[in-house]
Protein backbone atom coordinates (compact mmCIF):
# COMPACT_ATOMS: atom_id res chain seq x y z
CA UNK A 1 0.00 0.00 0.00
CA UNK A 2 1.17 3.76 -0.62
CA UNK A 3 1.77 5.75 2.12
CA UNK A 4 3.88 7.94 4.39
CA UNK A 5 5.19 6.50 7.43
CA UNK A 6 6.39 8.61 11.00
CA UNK A 7 8.08 7.01 13.18
CA UNK A 8 8.56 7.28 16.04
CA UNK A 9 4.48 8.01 17.28
CA UNK A 10 5.33 9.29 20.93
CA UNK A 11 9.24 10.60 21.75
CA UNK A 12 10.85 11.54 24.89
CA UNK A 13 13.83 14.34 25.11
CA UNK A 14 15.92 15.50 27.84
CA UNK A 15 16.86 19.25 27.54
CA UNK A 16 19.80 19.75 25.54
CA UNK A 17 18.94 16.73 23.36
CA UNK A 18 18.96 16.65 19.43
CA UNK A 19 16.16 13.96 18.51
CA UNK A 20 15.50 12.99 14.81
CA UNK A 21 11.79 12.06 13.63
CA UNK A 22 11.39 9.99 10.68
CA UNK A 23 9.57 10.10 7.60
CA UNK A 24 8.84 7.70 4.82
CA UNK A 25 6.57 7.65 1.40
CA UNK A 26 6.47 5.57 -0.92
CA UNK A 27 3.98 7.83 -3.49
CA UNK A 28 6.61 8.87 -5.25
CA UNK A 29 6.33 12.43 -4.62
CA UNK A 30 8.08 15.13 -5.24
CA UNK A 31 7.57 17.21 -2.64
CA UNK A 32 7.76 16.75 1.40
CA UNK A 33 6.78 19.05 4.57
CA UNK A 34 7.05 18.91 8.07
CA UNK A 35 4.58 20.58 10.41
CA UNK A 36 4.21 21.70 13.87
CA UNK A 37 0.69 21.61 15.36
CA UNK A 38 0.47 23.65 18.80
CA UNK A 39 -3.11 23.53 20.73
CA UNK A 40 -5.60 25.95 19.10
CA UNK A 41 -3.30 27.26 15.91
CA UNK A 42 -3.48 25.69 12.49
CA UNK A 43 -0.17 23.59 11.22
CA UNK A 44 2.99 25.69 10.87
CA UNK A 45 5.49 24.83 8.28
CA UNK A 46 8.83 24.30 9.57
CA UNK A 47 10.88 23.12 6.38
CA UNK A 48 9.80 21.72 2.77
CA UNK A 49 11.72 19.90 0.13
CA UNK A 50 10.32 20.08 -3.75
CA UNK A 51 13.20 18.05 -4.91
CA UNK A 52 15.83 15.32 -3.71
CA UNK A 53 19.19 17.70 -2.32
CA UNK A 54 17.17 20.91 -1.74
CA UNK A 55 15.07 21.90 1.08
CA UNK A 56 13.99 25.29 2.15
CA UNK A 57 12.90 27.42 5.24
CA UNK A 58 9.39 27.37 6.61
CA UNK A 59 8.07 29.97 9.08
CA UNK A 60 9.56 28.53 12.03
CA UNK A 61 12.86 26.39 11.37
CA UNK A 62 14.85 27.95 13.68
CA UNK A 63 16.41 25.05 15.89
CA UNK A 64 15.22 22.34 13.32
CA UNK A 65 17.64 20.77 10.40
CA UNK A 66 15.91 18.81 7.25
CA UNK A 67 17.68 16.43 4.99
CA UNK A 68 16.68 15.16 1.74
CA UNK A 69 19.18 12.61 0.87
CA UNK A 70 16.12 10.56 -1.06
CA UNK A 71 13.13 10.95 -2.76
CA UNK A 72 11.46 8.77 -0.31
CA UNK A 73 12.83 10.47 3.20
CA UNK A 74 12.73 13.52 4.95
CA UNK A 75 13.95 13.69 8.52
CA UNK A 76 13.52 16.27 11.31
CA UNK A 77 16.21 17.25 13.60
CA UNK A 78 14.91 18.98 16.79
CA UNK A 79 17.78 20.39 18.44
CA UNK A 80 19.04 21.70 21.45
CA UNK A 81 18.62 25.15 19.95
CA UNK A 82 14.93 24.99 19.56
CA UNK A 83 13.17 26.69 22.64
CA UNK A 84 10.03 24.88 22.97
CA UNK A 85 10.15 21.67 21.16
CA UNK A 86 6.72 19.96 22.80
CA UNK A 87 4.19 19.62 20.20
CA UNK A 88 2.62 17.26 17.84
CA UNK A 89 4.76 16.84 14.10
CA UNK A 90 3.32 15.82 11.32
CA UNK A 91 5.14 14.94 8.03
CA UNK A 92 3.44 15.31 4.56
CA UNK A 93 3.93 15.03 1.29
CA UNK A 94 2.77 15.72 -2.28
CA UNK A 95 2.80 15.78 -5.97
CA UNK A 96 4.15 19.10 -6.08
CA UNK A 97 1.59 20.13 -8.32
CA UNK A 98 -0.43 23.40 -6.72
CA UNK A 99 -3.93 21.69 -7.30
CA UNK A 100 -3.41 18.60 -5.74
CA UNK A 101 -4.06 17.19 -2.42
CA UNK A 102 -1.17 17.02 0.20
CA UNK A 103 -1.09 13.19 2.20
CA UNK A 104 -0.26 12.95 5.77
CA UNK A 105 1.57 10.47 8.38
CA UNK A 106 -0.08 9.83 11.37
CA UNK A 107 2.01 12.35 13.68
CA UNK A 108 4.60 12.76 16.30
CA UNK A 109 4.25 13.80 19.64
CA UNK A 110 7.61 14.92 20.92
CA UNK A 111 7.81 15.81 25.00
CA UNK A 112 10.80 17.67 26.24
CA UNK A 113 11.27 15.74 29.82
CA UNK B 1 0.72 38.57 7.70
CA UNK B 2 -1.16 35.73 5.74
CA UNK B 3 -3.75 34.73 7.82
CA UNK B 4 -6.56 31.28 7.48
CA UNK B 5 -9.67 31.81 9.71
CA UNK B 6 -11.92 29.18 10.44
CA UNK B 7 -15.09 29.56 12.40
CA UNK B 8 -16.66 28.28 14.55
CA UNK B 9 -14.00 26.90 16.68
CA UNK B 10 -15.79 24.24 17.83
CA UNK B 11 -19.45 22.79 16.66
CA UNK B 12 -21.94 20.54 18.54
CA UNK B 13 -24.85 19.20 16.29
CA UNK B 14 -26.91 16.83 16.96
CA UNK B 15 -26.77 13.46 14.99
CA UNK B 16 -29.02 13.88 11.50
CA UNK B 17 -29.08 17.67 11.79
CA UNK B 18 -27.18 19.55 8.83
CA UNK B 19 -24.19 21.89 9.38
CA UNK B 20 -21.47 24.23 7.90
CA UNK B 21 -18.78 25.76 8.51
CA UNK B 22 -16.65 28.44 7.35
CA UNK B 23 -12.83 29.30 6.18
CA UNK B 24 -11.84 32.86 5.01
CA UNK B 25 -8.44 33.46 3.49
CA UNK B 26 -6.99 36.28 0.99
CA UNK B 27 -8.35 37.18 -1.82
CA UNK B 28 -5.53 38.37 -3.62
CA UNK B 29 -3.01 35.88 -5.15
CA UNK B 30 -5.36 32.74 -4.75
CA UNK B 31 -3.90 29.43 -6.35
CA UNK B 32 -6.43 26.45 -4.41
CA UNK B 33 -7.94 25.86 -1.31
CA UNK B 34 -7.77 22.52 0.30
CA UNK B 35 -10.01 21.03 3.22
CA UNK B 36 -9.17 17.91 5.28
CA UNK B 37 -10.70 16.01 7.93
CA UNK B 38 -8.68 15.25 10.53
CA UNK B 39 -10.17 12.11 12.98
CA UNK B 40 -8.95 11.48 16.67
CA UNK B 41 -5.63 9.45 16.35
CA UNK B 42 -5.45 9.25 12.13
CA UNK B 43 -3.84 11.32 9.47
CA UNK B 44 -5.60 14.18 8.04
CA UNK B 45 -7.52 13.76 4.86
CA UNK B 46 -7.82 15.22 1.66
CA UNK B 47 -11.61 16.31 1.16
CA UNK B 48 -11.65 18.66 -1.91
CA UNK B 49 -8.93 20.68 -3.41
CA UNK B 50 -10.74 23.69 -5.01
CA UNK B 51 -9.40 26.17 -7.59
CA UNK B 52 -12.01 28.42 -9.46
CA UNK B 53 -14.40 30.70 -8.22
CA UNK B 54 -17.47 29.43 -7.95
CA UNK B 55 -16.36 26.07 -7.62
CA UNK B 56 -18.96 23.68 -5.76
CA UNK B 57 -17.64 20.14 -5.21
CA UNK B 58 -19.57 17.02 -3.11
CA UNK B 59 -18.06 13.90 -1.40
CA UNK B 60 -21.04 11.98 -0.60
CA UNK B 61 -22.98 14.12 2.50
CA UNK B 62 -20.71 16.44 1.92
CA UNK B 63 -20.19 19.80 -0.28
CA UNK B 64 -17.83 23.07 -0.42
CA UNK B 65 -17.91 25.94 -2.31
CA UNK B 66 -15.34 28.47 -3.15
CA UNK B 67 -15.47 32.24 -3.45
CA UNK B 68 -12.29 33.83 -4.12
CA UNK B 69 -13.20 37.48 -4.97
CA UNK B 70 -14.43 37.93 -1.44
CA UNK B 71 -11.80 35.13 0.03
CA UNK B 72 -14.41 32.10 1.95
CA UNK B 73 -15.35 28.82 1.16
CA UNK B 74 -18.05 26.90 2.77
CA UNK B 75 -18.51 23.09 3.91
CA UNK B 76 -21.40 21.86 4.19
CA UNK B 77 -22.56 18.62 5.97
CA UNK B 78 -26.21 17.10 5.39
CA UNK B 79 -27.83 14.63 7.85
CA UNK B 80 -24.41 14.74 10.18
CA UNK B 81 -23.58 11.31 11.42
CA UNK B 82 -21.28 9.79 14.36
CA UNK B 83 -18.42 9.37 12.12
CA UNK B 84 -18.51 12.77 11.02
CA UNK B 85 -17.41 14.01 14.30
CA UNK B 86 -13.55 14.96 13.00
CA UNK B 87 -11.67 18.35 12.71
CA UNK B 88 -12.20 20.29 9.59
CA UNK B 89 -8.66 21.94 8.34
CA UNK B 90 -8.67 24.31 5.48
CA UNK B 91 -5.41 25.67 3.80
CA UNK B 92 -5.18 28.13 1.29
CA UNK B 93 -2.41 27.54 -1.38
CA UNK B 94 -0.32 30.57 -1.60
CA UNK B 95 1.00 30.90 -5.55
CA UNK B 96 3.44 28.26 -6.87
CA UNK B 97 5.98 27.89 -4.25
CA UNK B 98 4.15 24.45 -2.77
CA UNK B 99 3.00 26.06 0.23
CA UNK B 100 -0.24 25.88 2.00
CA UNK B 101 -1.15 28.28 4.78
CA UNK B 102 -3.75 26.43 7.13
CA UNK B 103 -6.68 27.71 9.37
CA UNK B 104 -7.04 26.12 12.78
CA UNK B 105 -10.17 24.22 12.18
CA UNK B 106 -13.10 23.93 13.17
CA UNK B 107 -13.86 20.86 15.32
CA UNK B 108 -17.00 18.92 14.75
CA UNK B 109 -18.86 16.86 17.69
CA UNK B 110 -21.69 14.43 16.31
CA UNK B 111 -24.23 14.17 19.17
CA UNK B 112 -26.42 10.82 19.04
Amino acid sequence: DGGITQSPKYLFRKEGQNVTLSCEQNLNHDAMYWYRQDPGQGLRLIYYSQIVNDFQKGDIAEGYSVSREKKESFPLTVTSAQKNPTAFYLCASSSGDWDTEAFFGQGTRLTVV
Amino acid sequence: ILNVEQSPQSLHVQEGDSTNFTCSFPSSNFYALHWYRWETAKSPEALFVMTLNGDEKKKGRISATLNTKEGYSYLYIKGSQPEDSATYLCAFRLDSNYQLIWGAGTKLIIKP
